[in-house]
């Protein structure tokens, strides 16, 4: 069936280094992909989507690109804040009405 | 603001008893709402699927009768926890269709049972 793999944290990066958040994804066709944040405490957030292949969502600094050919969807940001810190989960849906499949998601840990 | 709204977003109950999560779509009304759940530093799995006016698609392994879904109207579903206990301690978050192409989620609601 369809599913999600990311990189398994916790990952703990000081202030202003870059992040990158693995995402491989195994589905038929072709589905959305998403990324979406939970801060402590709080519920989910879509942080960006991509719905189809080579589309490149981006919010808040963050960027993700949609590649088809190697099944993959790797968050990014260039210089991470401490208010970054939170979990981050990578997701499919096999159309934009359906059920989201999520990924195990990724701790991350910002320190000053 | 949230489009999507949880209610309670903390809840205490005493094992045994049962307890009922609402999920309420805010300004638009959603024919599909889903419901997930999240174990402590796990990640979201789909429980079921909500569709308005018929009985809720539950995913293998869900106990339908232990987790009621209720979507009576457009904009509100409803999750009860029946006889809950310890280890149904858990992250409930519901998620609306909007548009017929947009999910919105809740902010979720924390159980405890004790």
């Amino acid at each position: 069936g369809d599913s999600v793999t990311q990189m398994e944290g916790p990952v703990t990066l000081s202030e202003e280094a870059f992040l990158t958040i693995n995402c491989t994804y195994t589905a038929t066709g072709y589905p959305s992909l998403f990324w979406y944040v939970q801060y402590p405490g709080e519920g989910l957030q879509l942080l960006l989507k991509a719905t189809k292949a080579d589309d490149k969502g981006s919010n808040k600094g963050f960027e993700a690109t949609y590649r088809k050919e190697t099944t993959s969807f790797h968050l990014e940001k260039g210089s991470v804040q401490v208010s970054d810190s939170a979990v981050y989960f990578c997701a499919l849906s096999k159309t934009s009405y359906d059920k989201v499949i999520f990924g195990p998601g990724t701790s991350l840990s910002v320190i000053p | 603001g949230a489009v999507v709204s949880q209610h309670p977003s903390r809840v205490i109950c005493k094992s045994g008893t049962s307890v009922k999560i609402e999920c309420r779509s805010l300004d638009f009304q959603a024919t599909t709402m889903f419901w997930y759940r999240q174990f402590p530093k796990q990640s979201l799995m789909l429980m079921a699927t909500s569709n308005e006016g018929s009985k809720a698609t539950y995913e293998q392994g869900v106990e339908k009768d232990k987790f009621l879904i209720n979507h009576a109207s457009l904009t509100l579903s409803t999750l009860t926890v029946t006889s809950a206990h310890p280890e149904d301690s858990s992250f409930y978050i519901c998620s609306a269709l909007f548009g017929g192409n947009t999910i919105y989620f809740g902010e979720g609601s924390w159980l405890t049972v004790v």
